[in-house]
């Protein structure tokens, strides 16, 4: 089983700045399987990014993904209001499905 | 659009037994793998179980393997999550995803989900 590791747990940042959450897994992530997602407290997660790097449809350019094997990162380069909640990564390889254990994005 | 609504989540006492429901729309449940992730209070996101589109592969987490079963109804668009002996450690909110990929493809990219049914176990 790959275990994710998210860091930092908690981000503080303003509006307008840029966030870097990192993800990195404890062994090489099968043909980049590895997703990010978007959480606000009592709505459905969403899908940011596949296969480490492309984002998912209508999803706005200031989310990008980057990284490969074992080291990965979500990068947000100009913060709007909307985009301070959670944040986690996957692997998507096989099952169990594993989570990292979140991040938050805070004002 | 692709909506999914779970219903199901009370509050109940330990060693009773649950059942989940997620009303698709949008998509045919029959057509993709579905699948079931909880989130505890203060915690992660958990990958409890799938279902493949043909209903002939079903897998569980080791946390919940045994007490825990998966089911769809073709004719009403739902999946289901059968929660037999709860335990505390078994609150949590349980969300109802789709499942883009599975095992021919080598992959299972969760790509829709609802937005949660809560669970709360406790005498």
């Amino acid at each position: 089983e790959i275990v994710l590791t998210q860091s930092p747990g908690t981000l503080s940042l303003s509006p307008g700045e840029r966030a870097t959450i990192s993800c990195r897994a404890s062994q090489s992530v099968t043909s980049n399987y590895l997703a990010w997602y978007q959480h606000k407290p009592g709505q459905a997660p969403r899908l940011l990014i596949s296969g480490a790097s492309s984002r998912a449809t209508g999803i706005p350019d200031r989310f990008s993904g980057s990284g490969s094997g074992t080291d990965f990162t979500l990068t947000i380069s100009r913060l709007e209001p909307e985009d301070f909640v959670l944040y986690y990564c996957q692997h998507y390889g096989g099952s169990p499905f594993t989570f990292g254990q979140g991040t938050k994005l805070e004002i | 659009q692709v909506q999914l609504v779970e219903s199901g989540g009370a509050l109940v006492k330990p060693g009773e037994s649950l059942r989940l429901s997620c009303a698709a729309s949008g998509l045919t449940v029959n057509d993709y793998y579905m699948t079931w992730v909880r989130q505890a209070p203060g915690k992660g996101l958990e990958w409890v179980s799938y279902i493949s589109n043909g209903g002939t592969i079903k897998r569980y987490a080791d946390s919940v393997k045994g007490r825990i079963t998966i089911s769809r109804d073709s004719a009403k668009n739902s999946l289901s999550l059968q929660i037999d002996s709860l335990t505390a450690e078994d609150t949590a909110v349980y969300y109802c995803a789709r499942v883009r990929g599975g095992v021919l493809s080598g992959y299972f990219l969760i790509d829709y989900w609802g937005q949660g049914t809560l669970v709360t176990v406790s005498s």
